[in-house]
């Protein structure tokens, strides 16, 4: 089956520690994208990637790093210097192909600094 | 500034009534909207409008795009309990090869029995 998978689905991490989270992909997408959602709110983007070994900062990078090694993988590791960590966090993938806006989403990891 | 606006942030109805969600944006660059429902988790894809006027139509849910008022609407007809969820509206905006999607805050609907 082709799909976005995400783990954990849940994550406990204490202040002061980096954690990474992980999106595989098996559509062949070429573009992948990190959101944080907040109780309430929509989705704010945090990376994004169109190509292997490029990625573009989004709206509320700061604290928060990635990496394009493979095209069906991008780990998001949320930095100590995130202040505010706590959220549900969402992977998305989409083709390259301009006419095809449609992102496709995995499961999510929810992440709680204690 | 882009910006993505969904109206109401909430609405509670009972089974069997008929709802409208709104979804008005200021985008340059627009290409297309979106809209998206959320469950617990994941946001499943509902539709795709690119042109004014040309209704999309899926079972009990059918949306619209208005491109001269720059707004979109999703009705869903005869709701059931299985319609409560957050209701995610985005506009992918294409610029050279910049694409990025903006997202609304979303309208959290839950139907009552």
């Amino acid at each position: 089956d082709g799909g976005i998978t995400q783990s954990p689905k849940y994550l406990f991490r204490k202040e002061g520690q980096n954690v990474t989270l992980s999106c595989e992909q098996n559509l062949n997408h070429d573009a992948m994208y990190w959101y944080r959602q907040d109780p309430g709110q929509g989705l704010r983007l945090i990376y994004y990637s169109q190509i292997v070994n490029d990625f573009q900062k989004g709206d509320i990078a700061e604290g928060y790093s990635v990496s394009r090694e493979k095209k069906e993988s991008f780990p998001l590791t949320v930095t100590s210097a995130q202040k505010n960590p706590t959220a549900f966090y969402l992977c998305a993938s989409r083709t390259g192909l301009a006419v095809y806006n449609e992102q496709f989403f995995g499961p999510g990891t929810r992440l709680t600094v204690l | 500034e882009d910006k993505v606006v969904q109206s109401p942030l909430s609405l509670v109805v009972h089974e069997g009534d008929t709802v409208t969600l709104n979804c008005s944006y200021e985008v340059t660059n627009f290409r297309s909207l979106l809209w998206y429902k959320q469950e617990k988790k994941a946001p499943t894809f509902l539709f795709m409008l690119t042109s004014s006027g040309i209704e999309k139509k899926s079972g009990r849910l059918s949306s619209i795009l208005d491109k001269k008022e720059l707004f979109s609407i999703l009705n869903i007809t005869a709701t059931q309990t299985g319609d409560s969820a957050v209701y995610l509206c985005a506009v992918a905006s294409h610029m050279d090869s910049n694409y990025q999607l903006i997202w609304g805050a979303g309208t959290k609907l839950i139907i009552k029995p």
